[in-house]
């Protein structure tokens, strides 16, 4: 079956770095996207890896190696609004989006 | 500024009240696409259209049905609510011919059943 991994939740201070890991297991790989979703709202947008390597968009930055089925999202200077959940998904060969569950990111002051 | 609209945000229906939620954009993509979102869970596929194939997923409850009348606007029909189905409804779109093919959700409809 296909599966995507992701902590259920982290706890971070503001001002800090976090990194939010995600794995994956899926039938071929075309992408691996991060969304950002706010309680009670829908999913935005992050970032897009489909090349191995660090992806960076000002305080975020995106890591994918598809050998090791892995990637991590990197929030920088964290502040109190970055208090959301973080989706990984992943493109399968069907050009399928598989999701995982998200990860819940409380920021403390 | 909205690009893809949901409404309406809230709904609140009763156990096998037929319910229809709206989504309609102003992107001009080519596919559409129908979520379900549990408290903490990820997103659902329930199905989506390329302009007018319909793709249905294979574990979504015939419960559900899609229309979409034309370009800018889709349509989630559950003939049946029952308790189960309580949840956000998520509609995205995509441009259909790009590698990257984001998807852009609008804000979703919560929908309780009572």
């Amino acid at each position: 079956g296909q599966n995507i991994d992701q902590p259920t939740e982290m706890t971070a201070t503001e001002g800090a770095i976090v990194q939010i890991n995600c794995t994956y297991q899926t039938s071929g790989f075309n992408g691996l996207f991060w969304y950002q979703q706010h309680a009670g709202e829908a999913p935005t947008f992050l970032s897009y890896n489909v090349l191995d390597g660090l992806e960076e968009k000002g305080r975020f930055s995106s890591f994918l190696s598809r050998s090791k089925g892995y990637s991590y999202l990197l929030l920088k200077e964290l502040q109190m609004k970055d208090s959301a959940s973080y989706l990984c998904a992943v493109r399968d060969s069907n050009y399928q989006l598989i999701w995982g569950a998200g990860t819940k990111l409380i920021i403390k002051p | 500024d909205a690009m893809v609209i949901q409404n309406p945000r809230y709904q609140v229906t009763q156990f096998g009240k037929p319910v229809t939620l709206s989504c309609s954009q102003t992107l001009n993509h080519n596919v559409m696409y129908w979520y379900q979102q549990k408290s903490s869970q990820a997103p659902k596929l329930l199905f989506h259209y390329y302009d007018k194939d319909f793709n249905n997923e294979a574990d979504t409850p015939d419960n559900f049905q899609s229309r979409r009348p034309n370009t800018s606007f889709c349509f989630l029909d559950i003939r049946s609510p029952g308790l189960g189905d309580a949840a956000m409804y998520l509609c995205a779109t995509s441009r259909g011919d790009s590698d990257q093919e984001t998807q852009y959700f609008g804000p979703g409809t919560r929908l309780l059943v009572l």
